[in-house]
């Protein structure tokens, strides 16, 4: 079982440049999300989605875009690449509870390390 | 902001003794749940515990849950080496969409040292 696999595992990029970040499971969950994590800011939710054609926005959806064509795939974009992105951008997944992902446990990718200069 | 805050921000113990984290929140919460982060790694689900319950176990580890006063507190027994990692509790809280999504705290950095 691959789980969740993020690619790719490093990222250089000049600020304005695009990129897109790819996540896939294969365990066949109905939520997805992304989450970025900074130095002394833990994890924040960046979007999120409950099943194919459904996304919504979490916490810092700034300069971010998502979409979901298929319950496999959750792919990131960033359009316009600034310094303030550099971070370590998790994907996750789960089931779908009753009341959204919350309720079921999280399984997270390895991990993109983003540098934005 | 942050749903949830964990306390120590580090804490460094020896093997053999026991690592206390603890987590709190701020708004009422469904269930709340523990991870580990191994350095460079993705974080990985240690355990979940509903707003209805008061004390989890889970091999080495004891997760209890005060609804009252709004906290939650991670107790691992007989450290070891391997135990070294960060430590993160996670809170739902409702989005616009009507799905509950899960908030992370900064989490807690052990060092177990042999």
């Amino acid at each position: 079982n691959a789980g969740v696999t993020q690619t790719p595992k490093f990222q250089v990029l000049k600020t304005g440049q695009s990129m897109t970040l790819q996540c896939a499971q294969d365990m066949n969950h109905e939520y997805m999300s992304w989450y970025r994590q900074d130095p002394g800011m833990g994890l924040r939710l960046i979007h999120y989605s409950v099943g194919a054609g459904i996304t919504d926005q979490g916490e810092v959806p700034n300069g971010y875009n998502v979409s979901r064509s298929t319950t496999e795939d959750f792919p990131l974009r960033l359009l316009s690449a600034a310094p303030s992105q550099t971070s370590v951008y998790f994907c996750a997944s789960s089931f779908l509870g009753s009341r959204g992902g919350a309720n079921s446990p999280l399984h997270f990718g390895n991990g993109t390390r983003l540098t934005v200069t | 902001s942050q749903q949830g805050e964990e306390d120590p921000q580090a804490l460094s113990i020896q093997e053999g003794e026991n690592a206390t984290m603890n987590c709190s929140y701020k708004t009422s919460i469904n269930n709340l749940q523990w991870y580990r982060q191994n350095s460079g790694r993705g974080l990985v689900h240690l355990i979940l515990i509903r707003s209805n319950e008061r004390e989890k176990h889970s091999g080495r580890l004891r997760v209890t849950l005060d609804t009252s006063k709004k906290s939650s507190s991670l107790l691992i027994t007989a450290s070891r080496a391997a135990d070294t990692a960060s430590y993160f509790c996670a809170t739902d809280a409702m989005f616009s969409g009507g799905y509950n999504k899960l908030i992370f705290g900064a989490g807690t950095r052990l060092a177990v040292h042999p």
